[in-house]
């Protein structure tokens, strides 16, 4: 089945600068691949996602590459604020067949941003 | 307002006594599961169903069960819990669009087994 390694598992930056959580999967017929950021005493929320077909993506502060030959990818935080700080999870799946897209879960980043 | 419910929030019991932790979605989702939470192993998949009467096993299915009557419910049961069932516990809706599934997570109840 599909691994996926996170790193770090922790995280700590000074508002404004930024911050670089990397992911890696083993199975190669993942085609999904979600950022979840979690809150204390909250579930994840997904934050932005990739498909296989595409190589980056953007959303104003946030930005995941995918690297599909070398099997990882990176969620990229720019400007970081406070309230950034959370625990950020990276997921993939294969979508579609049977799997009907469970998603197997990185370990977890806890972020850190200090004022 | 879209959002996935689970009842209770939190939740202390002792070994053996059964319970069920409910979850409810408004968005017509076919596709629910349940995951759990542990220091430094993310979340693993217990359960997943299809759809109403359809269900099939995670990653970590054993010592859970679930059903699946309506479609915007899925509850878990614990039939005799454990102390090792101990942990964050969450449901997640999950859109499809073409072979992409986008999952969206409840809020999470905090279990505790003694």
């Amino acid at each position: 089945g599909e691994n996926v390694e996170q790193h770090p598992s922790t995280l700590s930056v000074q508002e404004g600068d930024s911050a670089v959580i990397k992911c890696t999967y083993s199975d190669s017929a993942s085609n999904y691949f979600p950022w979840y950021k979690q809150e204390l005493g909250k579930g994840p929320q997904l934050i932005i996602d990739i498909r296989s077909n595409v190589g980056e993506k953007k959303d104003q502060r946030i930005a995941v590459t995918l690297n599909k030959t070398a099997k990882h990818f990176s969620l990229h935080i720019t400007e970081t604020q406070p309230e950034d700080s959370a625990v950020y999870f990276c997921a993939a799946s294969r979508g579609g067949g049977t799997s009907y897209g469970k998603l197997t879960f990185g370990q977890g980043t806890i972020l850190t941003v200090h004022p | 307002e879209a959002q996935v419910t689970q009842n209770p929030r939190y939740l202390i019991t002792v070994t053996g006594k059964k319970l069920t932790v409910t979850c409810s979605q408004n968005m017509n989702h076919e596709y629910m599961s349940w995951y759990r939470q542990d220091p430094g192993l993310g979340l693993r998949q217990i359960y997943y169903s299809m759809n109403v009467e359809v269900t099939d096993k995670g990653d970590v299915p054993e010592g859970y069960k679930v059903s699946r009557k309506e479609k915007r419910n899925f509850p878990l049961i614990l039939e005799s819990p454990s102390p090792n069932q101990t942990s964050l516990y969450f449901c997640a809706s999950t859109i499809r669009t073409g072979r992409i599934y986008t999952q969206y997570f409840g809020p999470g109840t905090r279990l505790t087994v003694l």
